[in-house]
């Protein structure tokens, strides 16, 4: 089975702090992604990469930033977080299907939960 | 651009009851669609998928047809169960090597024992 994990269920920071959340994946998949979930609104895609070294915008990317130096891990950094970062952190991963229809499952992590005091 | 409705929530039911959460999209081309659920605390895991008209998808009773000429995927199951209670969301894949997902928003099904 695919594992994704992500390196903490809660997390509390104060504004201003810099953020980071890791997620790992076990199936040598060359997508990764992050989606933060609020209330109302879904799921929406703040980062997503689909090589070691290569990232592209989402939906939502202000405010973020991440990191793949290795293909298993992709961090979600939030270099100075404010309030309106409150939310539920999703990483998923799925793999390069290379044709143009997007048919591959994305695999989720089960989320962290971000507090920004 | 392309983007998913569904219907609001909470959907409340007795055990046993009929299910139907409605979801519609709006895509150019030929997408994948997708229904992902939710488990209180947990995250999202894939529930069923079709990937091209009139494909079926189906997973543990829960049934969606990919219909383009309504341009729907309404999520079905027969027969609710309280352990069924969870967000379901549905997602339409665009297309691309890099599997980019959109989703709904997301409906809370509530079932009652």
């Amino acid at each position: 089975d695919v594992k994704v994990t992500q390196s903490s269920r809660y997390l509390v920071k104060r504004t201003g702090e810099k953020v980071f959340l890791e997620c790992v994946q076990d199936m040598d998949h060359e997508n990764m992604f992050w989606y933060r979930q609020d209330p109302g609104l879904g799921l929406r895609l703040i980062y997503f990469s689909y090589d070691v070294k290569m990232k592209e915008k989402g939906d939502i990317p202000e405010g973020y930033s991440v990191s793949r130096e290795k293909k298993e891990r992709f961090s979600l950094i939030l270099e100075s977080a404010s309030t309106n970062q409150t939310s539920m952190y999703l990483c998923a991963s799925s793999l390069f299907s290379g044709g143009t229809t997007s048919t591959d499952t994305q695999y989720f992590g089960p989320g962290t939960r971000l507090t920004v005091l | 651009g392309n983007s998913v409705t569904q219907m609001e929530g909470p959907v409340t039911l007795s055990e046993e009851a009929f299910l139907t959460i409605n979801c519609t999209y709006t895509a150019t081309g030929y997408p994948s669609l997708f229904w992902y659920v939710q488990y209180p605390g947990e995250g999202l895991q894939l529930l069923l998928k079709a990937t091209k008209a009139d494909d079926k998808g189906s997973n543990k009773g829960f049934e969606a047809t990919y219909r383009k000429e309504t341009t729907s995927f309404h999520l079905e199951k027969g027969s609710v169960q309280v352990s069924d209670s969870a967000v379901y969301f549905c997602a339409l894949g665009p297309g691309g090597a890099t599997n980019k997902l959109i989703f709904g928003t997301g409906t809370l099904l509530a079932v009652q024992p």
